[in-house]
């Protein structure tokens, strides 16, 4: 059983460039969560999506948009970077909701030069 | 903006030794999870106690919950070198978000 995959593993991107990372969820689970994390901090929620539709959204500018694909999978797209995106983004997947465990992938690691 | 304050920042004790990490949050929850770090990697997800619990056990992590200091604790027994990691405790704001805290970051010794 595949647990959450995320790719890729690393991105180099320079200012001003778009970004699009992708993630599969753990096998039977149909919400998938976002969150970014900066060095050192905690993981800081972007976005959830669930039957295709973003159903709760952080405290991120609109330059940070997704998408869920009919087979749950979901991307990020981070428009016109800034320095300060550079982190780690974490996908996570459960079923029906937050209030479930929710399961985490390894991460894309994201470097903005 | 960080839900959770977890004390201390970063912890080093000697293998075998048990380690204790704490937890505030601001708001009313209908749980309180904790999830582990390895290395800036994915997070594994530890324990959840729930509202009405005051301590829950796993293996040898124990949690414990009061509402009414909004506070948390996680013990970690007889630890081990791969104990080594950052521990989050984490709350659900509104109906889906999930918010962590800064972390502690633990450091097992040999």
């Amino acid at each position: 059983d595949a647990g959450v995959t995320q790719s890729p593993t690393h991105l180099i991107k320079t200012r001003g460039q778009q970004v699009t990372l992708r993630c599969s969820p753990k096998s039977g689970h149909d919400t998938v969560s976002w969150y970014q994390q900066a060095l050192g901090q905690g993981p800081q929620f972007i976005f959830q999506y669930y039957e295709e539709e973003e159903r709760q959204r952080g405290n991120f500018p609109d330059r940070f948009s997704g998408h869920q694909f009919p087979n749950y999978s979901s991307e990020l797209n981070v428009n016109a970077l800034l320095l300060g995106d550079s982190a780690l983004y974490l996908c996570a997947s459960t079923l029906g909701g937050a209030k479930n465990i929710q399961y985490f992938g390894a991460g894309t690691r994201l470097s903005v030069l | 903006s960080q839900q959770g304050e977890e004390d201390p920042q970063a912890l080093s004790i000697q293998e075998g030794e048990n380690a204790t990490m704490n937890c505030s949050y601001k708001t009313s929850i209908n749980n309180l999870q904790w999830y582990r770090q390895n290395s800036g990697r994915g997070l594994v997800h530890l324990i959840l106690i729930r509202s009405n619990e005051r301590e829950k056990h796993s293996g040898r992590l124990r949690v414990t919950l009061d509402t009414s200091k909004k506070s948390s604790s996680l013990l970690i027994t007889a630890s081990r070198a791969a104990d080594t990691a950052s521990y989050f405790c984490a709350t659900i704001q509104g109906a889906q978000k999930l918010v962590f805290g800064q972390g502690t970051r633990l450091t097992i010794n040999p």
